[in-house]
């Protein structure tokens, strides 16, 4: 059964640093790309990041970019999201994904809170 | 970026009824146009992806149509728990979007 399971999130203050993770099993990791979505919340989903297989290309968002840095660890089948200078708009739920073509999984997210 | 907008924001329909779910891009994404349905406190659940195929699991009344900037998703006849968020998703340029989702909800 394929898994990704998300940690790290919690309640952090304007300007300050949080490192998700997410850890996969059930498939080969190494041999997926990975997305972050996140949903603020009431709203709808917005994706933040991506990653190809063996770590060669990364995309971001707009809103992210410059601030969030996506990497991987295929030896631990994680995937991590390092996020800095954060902002009150950046609180959401942050998924973890895989999506091509029909391979799609999603963890269960992790909430992350920035406030004062 | 390419923007998808969703229409209707809400649709009220009744069990049995059939609905028609419209997704528009700011420009052409080809085909690789995909669908969700998200039901509050879970994951996104893939529906369609590619435009028209459906996910593994996903029930036949669920279909996908459309190709370069307009889609729709259509259930042909609504069950009791089709009723929830849909959201389109183009990957096929970056950034990724999604569309900002139709609540389908009971009348």
């Amino acid at each position: 059964e394929v898994q990704l399971v998300e940690s790290g999130g919690g309640l952090v203050q304007p300007g300050g640093s949080l490192r998700l993770s997410c850890v996969a099993s059930g498939f080969t990791f190494r041999k997926y790309s990975m997305n972050w979505v996140r949903q603020a919340p009431g709203k709808g989903l917005e994706w933040v990041s991506y990653i190809s297989t063996r770590s060669s290309d990364t995309y971001y968002a707009d809103s992210v970019k410059g601030r969030f840095t996506i990497s991987r660890d295929d030896a631990k089948n994680s995937l991590f999201l390092q996020m800095s200078s954060l902002r009150a708009d950046d609180t959401a739920v942050y998924f973890c994904a895989s999506f091509f073509e029909s391979f799609d999984y999603w963890g269960q997210g992790t909430l992350v809170t920035v406030s004062s | 970026e390419i923007v998808l907008t969703q229409s209707p924001a809400t649709l009220s329909l009744s069990p049995g009824e059939r609905a028609t779910l419209s997704c528009r891009a700011s420009q052409s994404v080809d085909n690789y146009l995909a669908w969700y349905q998200q039901k509050p406190g879970q994951a996104p659940r893939l529906l369609i992806y590619d435009a028209s195929n459906r996910a593994t699991g996903i029930p036949a009344r669920f279909s996908g149509s459309g190709s370069g900037t307009d889609f729709t998703l259509t259930i042909s006849s609504l069950e009791p728990e089709d009723f929830a968020v849909y959201y389109c998703q183009q990957r096929g340029y970056w950034p990724l979007s999604f569309g900002g989702g139709t609540k389908l909800e009971i009348k």
